[in-house]
């Protein structure tokens, strides 16, 4: 079991906007840096955003990410069919040996 | 461009040794952390643990016992062996460049525990 809480799923419309939450702790989230990954059925993971809100190159605009206190979002604007995937943050928490976590993952569906 | 190919045994008997290799090319081995991350089939991300070219190493503490982790910085490879595996350990297992963000990541081998 993950020390960072996501909803397991997500639905939005295309064109809307959808928020992911990543709850954590104090030793993690509230200390840490936040990355967060996208994951298409049977690939690899897609590294979305790190250090809470920076995209590395090639990333759209329409995906962003913020963190306050103990939590981390992820947001996506203008939603196409094509964001449809598995979405994770991640982090390390200081109190457990610098273990790195990920969340539990959450699907989005663009209905 | 910088790529992760990995490989290894795809089907590992029960309480045997689950090995797989990562190769890094077109670009820089010393300058990161390599790590290696796993999921189980429909389920989420687990991180296993890192190493750098020098050879120190960082494991998850509930897979520790039982991981060891290695390099050889002339090819640009790293490596993980898992040993005394179970079904539980069934996953696929991906190589990924990075120690806090991971940006970069292999193509992901499936290793099943079956006997």
């Amino acid at each position: 079991q993950s020390v960072l809480t996501q909803p397991p799923s997500v639905s939005a419309a295309p064109g809307q906007t959808v928020t992911i939450s990543c709850s954590g702790s104090s030793s993690n989230i509230g200390t840490n840096y936040v990355s967060w990954y996208q994951q298409f059925p049977g690939t690899a993971p897609r590294l979305l955003i790190y250090d809470n809100s920076k995209r590395p190159s090639g990333i759209p605009v329409r995906f962003s990410g913020s963190k306050s206190g103990t939590s981390a979002t992820l947001a996506i604007t203008g939603l196409q069919t094509g964001d449809e995937a598995d979405y994770y943050c991640a982090t390390w928490d200081s109190s457990l040996h610098a273990r790195k976590f990920f969340g539990g993952g959450t699907k989005l569906t663009v209905l | 461009q910088v790529q992760l190919h990995q490989w290894g045994a795809g089907l590992v008997k029960p309480s045997e040794t689950l090995s797989l290799s990562c190769t890094v090319s077109g670009g820089s081995f010393s300058s990161y952390w390599w790590t290696w991350i796993r999921q189980p089939p429909g389920r989420g991300l687990e991180w296993i643990g890192e190493i750098n070219h020098a050879g120190s190493t960082n494991y998850n503490p509930s897979l520790e016992s039982r991981v060891t982790m290695s390099v050889v910085k002339s090819r640009s490879q790293f490596f993980l062996n898992l040993t005394s595996v179970t079904a539980a350990d069934t996953a696929v297992y991906y190589c990924a460049r990075g120690f806090i963000r991971f940006d970069l990541w292999g193509q992901g081998v499936l290793a099943t525990v079956s006997s």
